[in-house]
């Protein structure tokens, strides 16, 4: 069956500017959760829903970073005022509820 | 806060040549753990996990890890690697009760020559 898919898979932009990432979960997917990997890194925890809400946020960095998930399948990851140390690949995996986390191909987030 | 610690950043080995990789850990409580492996130019995909049961847990391509609860460890292990096994490898943890993230380790990189 499908697996998580994330797009754009590249995005490239200017300092200040706003960016939206996208992610589509497995189907029946209860959970979705959102990790950044800088280079040369091991994946780090941003955020976690469980339906719609958001069940653990402590892992975003600062108030620039913000996600939602309306109708609880596909999420966006919203980066307001990029900086270039948001330059990363932002990841998104999708799990049942407490078991394994399938990982999408990421998103690669460049900011000049 | 839980970490993860994998202490070989980069491993070079020949055909045939057995390999463990280590990872550590820090956390008290109960755990589930897990390898993901990355292939180049593709996404993280499970190689094996381990919820509770048997600590010694076979995964896919021949790998296995060992969960030595009083070492914190869980490494990883294949007897016999081929050139396909080039990658970078992962060690993840999961504090049950703490949340529902993982917590990675810096990861392995490993290049297995033909």
């Amino acid at each position: 069956g499908a697996g998580v898919s994330q797009t754009p898979s590249n995005k490239v932009t200017e300092k200040g500017k706003y960016v939206e990432l996208r992610c589509d979960p497995i189907s029946g997917h209860t959970a979705l959760y959102w990790y950044r990997q800088s280079l040369g890194q091991g994946p780090e925890f941003l955020i976690y829903f469980q339906g719609t809400g958001a069940a653990d946020d402590s892992g975003l960095p600062n108030d620039r970073f913000f996600a939602v998930r309306p109708e609880g399948s596909v999420s966006t990851l919203k980066i307001q005022r990029t900086e270039r140390g948001d330059s990363a690949v932002y990841l998104c995996a999708s799990s049942p509820a407490g078991d394994t986390q399938y990982f999408g191909p990421g998103t690669r987030l460049t900011v000049l | 806060a839980q970490s993860v610690s994998q202490h070989n950043h980069h491993v070079i080995l020949s055909e045939a040549a057995s390999l463990e990789l280590g990872c550590n850990y820090s956390y008290g409580g109960t755990v589930n753990l897990f390898w993901y492996v990355q292939y180049p130019g593709q996404h993280l995909q499970l190689l094996l996990k381990y919820f509770s049961g048997d600590p010694l847990v076979k995964g896919i391509k021949g790998f296995e890890a060992e969960f030595i609860k009083s070492k914190f460890s869980f490494n990883l292990r294949k007897p016999s690697v081929q050139w396909s096994d080039t990658a970078e490898y992962f060690c993840a943890v999961n504090a049950v009760g703490a949340g529902n993230m993982l917590t990675f380790g810096g990861g392995t990189r490993l290049m297995v020559k033909p």
